[in-house]
């Protein structure tokens, strides 16, 4: 079974358009996390929830919406798409916030166009 | 200048060799993550170190505090630990921020 999971794995899309990426974790953790990684690779934390409840947000713009249905569930919604969003889209879970071992989904590959 | 930077940044060996990845921060932290990154695309969590040493098969993870310094070296390397190797660290002020360093690609030939 997947411990964390991301669905589509692929998204290719038109400027302008609004989108979601889903992500769930069996794991039980209390945490989650999505993470942006760039064409250069380089890594960047968007959000985390813990139990539901937003606790980190970093400069990230407003047309990314993060929404936790439950602790297993963080989906990411990005609303007027723009070719800068294009990006691997990684959510993660852990049972610690930040210290705690970080399990990875597959990633979500976004190509805006 | 990152806050996080990761050296080299490229690395090709023989299989057989020692590898050692460094990692240095110009913050203070509270912990720090080594993870792998397959060619593939998947991100694997490796350690997660606060202080000293850790190990893991073949894998072996230190961290100087004082030095704001890491190091992760691999005995043994095989082709299958060909990947990017990413260090990120976590503040030890505010929000606890997590960074992350570049990433050290590493290649290593049968």
């Amino acid at each position: 079974d997947t411990a964390v999971s991301q669905t589509p794995k692929y998204l290719v899309t038109q400027m302008g358009n609004d989108k979601s990426i889903k992500c769930e974790q069996n794991l039980g953790h209390d945490t989650m996390y999505w993470y942006k990684q760039d064409s250069k690779k380089f890594l960047k934390i968007m959000f985390s929830y813990n139990n539901k409840e937003l606790i980190i947000n970093e400069t990230v713009p407003n047309r990314f919406s993060p929404k936790s249905p439950d602790k297993a569930h963080l989906n990411l919604h990005i609303n007027s798409l723009e070719l800068g969003d294009s990006a691997v889209y990684f959510c993660a879970s852990s049972q610690v916030v930040r210290r705690g071992t970080q399990y990875f989904g597959p990633g979500t590959r976004l190509l805006v166009l | 200048k990152n806050e996080v930077e990761q050296s080299p940044q490229n690395l090709t060996a023989q299989e057989g060799e020692f590898i050692t990845i460094n990692c240095s921060y110009s913050v203070g932290i509270s912990a720090l993550h080594w993870l792998q990154q397959h060619p593939g695309g998947g991100i694997v969590s490796l350690f997660m170190l606060s202080s000293g040493k850790k190990k893991h098969g073949r894998l072996i993870a230190t961290i100087n505090i004082q030095e704001k310094h890491s190091s992760l070296h691999i005995t043994a390397s095989h082709p299958r630990d060909s990947a990017v190797y990413i260090c990120a660290v976590i503040s030890n002020f505010g929000n606890e921020k997590l960074t992350f360093g570049t990433g050290t690609r590493l290649t290593i030939i049968p």
